[in-house]
């Protein structure tokens, strides 16, 4: 099993851009979701899944959007980017709700100048 | 308020024991957890507790919980230089809407100096 990955691990935009982060997992995992990790401020939920066809949002949602066609794949997108979005992004995953292990990609860091 | 509190640094030497204290706010949590985070790496999970447990004991590890207090911590036996890492208390609060989605702390910067 690869478990969670993460493309890209870097990533730099101007503002105003577009892009996806992708994540995917090979556990057949129903709850996926996605976190930003900023100094000092430990990690927050941006949005998350508890199965195909099923998003929901975080605690910081705003400027991103997911969908969830597949169990596996869970893409993240910036809309326009901004520099208050430059961060370390990170996807998990877990068996069936997120009170089970979760299960953490590597994180892409991504820069908005 | 929904912070769950970490000391952000804790310094200690090789061998010695390491405590990490975290204070939580839903005393109605089921799970309180520590992940790890090595540099430049995702978090892995090191260990749980119910709630309705004082201690549970893993190897190096003991974690205690005071539901009376709302406090957790993680006590490391022997602490080596590779337990340096950031730790992270998470919580799964049962309020309305949150899902069971954890809420992480800020995480304790661990270093062992040699």
């Amino acid at each position: 099993n690869a478990g969670v990955t993460q493309t890209p691990k870097f990533q730099v935009l101007k503002t105003g851009q577009s892009m996806t982060l992708q994540c995917a997992q090979d556990m057949n995992h129903e709850y996926m979701s996605w976190y930003r990790q900023d100094p000092g401020m430990g990690l927050r939920l941006i949005h998350y899944s508890v199965g195909a066809g099923i998003t929901d949002q975080g605690e910081v949602p705003n400027g991103y959007n997911v969908s969830r066609s597949t169990t596996e794949d869970f893409p993240l997108r910036l809309l326009s980017a901004a520099p208050s979005q430059t961060s370390v992004y990170f996807c998990a995953s877990s068996y069936s709700n997120p009170r089970h292990e979760q299960y953490f990609g590597p994180g892409t860091r991504l820069t908005v100048t | 308020g929904e912070d769950v509190e970490q000391s952000l640094f804790l310094s200690v030497r090789e061998g010695d024991s390491s405590v990490i204290n975290c204070t939580y706010t839903d005393s109605s949590s089921t799970y309180l957890y520590w992940y790890k985070q090595e540099p430049g790496a995702g978090l892995q999970l090191l260990t749980y507790i119910f709630s309705n447990m004082d201690m549970k004991q893993d190897q190096r590890l003991t974690v205690l919980l005071n539901k009376k207090d709302k406090h957790l911590s993680l006590r490391i036996a022997d602490t080596q230089t590779g337990d340096s890492a950031i730790y992270f208390c998470a919580e799964t609060p049962n309020y309305g809407g949150s899902q069971g989605n954890l809420i992480f702390g800020k995480g304790t910067k661990l270093s062992v100096k040699p």
